[in-house]
């Protein structure tokens, strides 16, 4: 079935160690977000991609980055994860065609420990 | 800005029961409306969805109708099962290519 992989599903790092989540579709969606997701809250969006245009919110911290080297993948880059920064990343995609079209589809999500 | 407001829960019910969780938004223009169900340790399931006024999204038992006037998106099952304990977020778009505005979420605990 075609669909939205993230790995791994739990990361434990260390304080100030940077760290790096993966996210790949088979999906063909051209557009891909990331979502932090802290304890018992709504999905925060901290920046997504369209095509191969990068899109910031305004309130994500310098700390996250992401890079897209192609359609199907997308990473996360926590530079220097604090303990604040311990959370659910999810991933989603979505296409601007076909029947689904603008309908968000997301990964099972990587928690992340911050030791 | 645009908005969106979930009951608190935990929603505490017995099976068979029947599921009401009210969701009310604010925003500019005309968004499309969405449900999104997440079951524990799990990412997010799109539930239903309706992308304008009086639309109503259904699937696996659940309704919403998209109630323009009231600015409401009320999530109801008419007899709830075990299997539906989850967190459920009501979320609303209007960019032309779907940024998401989520509710907090409201939990639901369905015991047998």
């Amino acid at each position: 079935d075609a669909m939205v992989i993230q790995n791994p599903r739990y990361q434990v790092t260390q304080f100030g160690k940077p760290v790096t989540l993966s996210c790949s579709q088979t999906l063909n969606h051209n557009v891909m977000y990331w979502y932090q997701q802290k304890s018992s809250q709504a999905p925060k969006l901290l920046f997504h991609y369209y095509d191969k245009d990068f899109n910031n919110e305004a309130d994500t911290p310098d700390n996250f980055q992401s890079r897209r080297p192609n359609t199907s993948f997308c990473f996360l880059d926590i530079r220097s994860p604090g303990l604040g920064d311990a959370a659910m990343y999810l991933c989603a995609t979505s296409s601007q065609q076909g029947s689904a079209k603008n309908i968000q589809y997301f990964g099972a999500g990587t928690r992340l420990s911050v030791l | 800005g645009n908005s969106v407001t979930q009951m608190e829960g935990p929603v505490t019910l017995s099976e068979e029961a029947f599921l009401t969780i009210n969701c009310t938004y604010t925003a500019t223009g005309y968004p499309s409306l969405f449900w999104y169900v997440q079951y524990p340790g799990e990412g997010l399931q799109l539930l239903l969805k309706a992308t304008k006024a009086d639309d109503k999204g259904s699937n696996k038992g659940f309704e919403a109708t998209y109630r323009k006037e009231t600015t409401s998106f009320h999530l109801e099952k008419g007899s709830v099962q075990v299997s539906d304990s989850a967190v459920y977020f009501c979320a609303l778009s209007d960019r032309g290519y779907s940024t998401l505005t989520f509710g907090k979420g409201t939990m639901l605990l369905v015991s047998p």
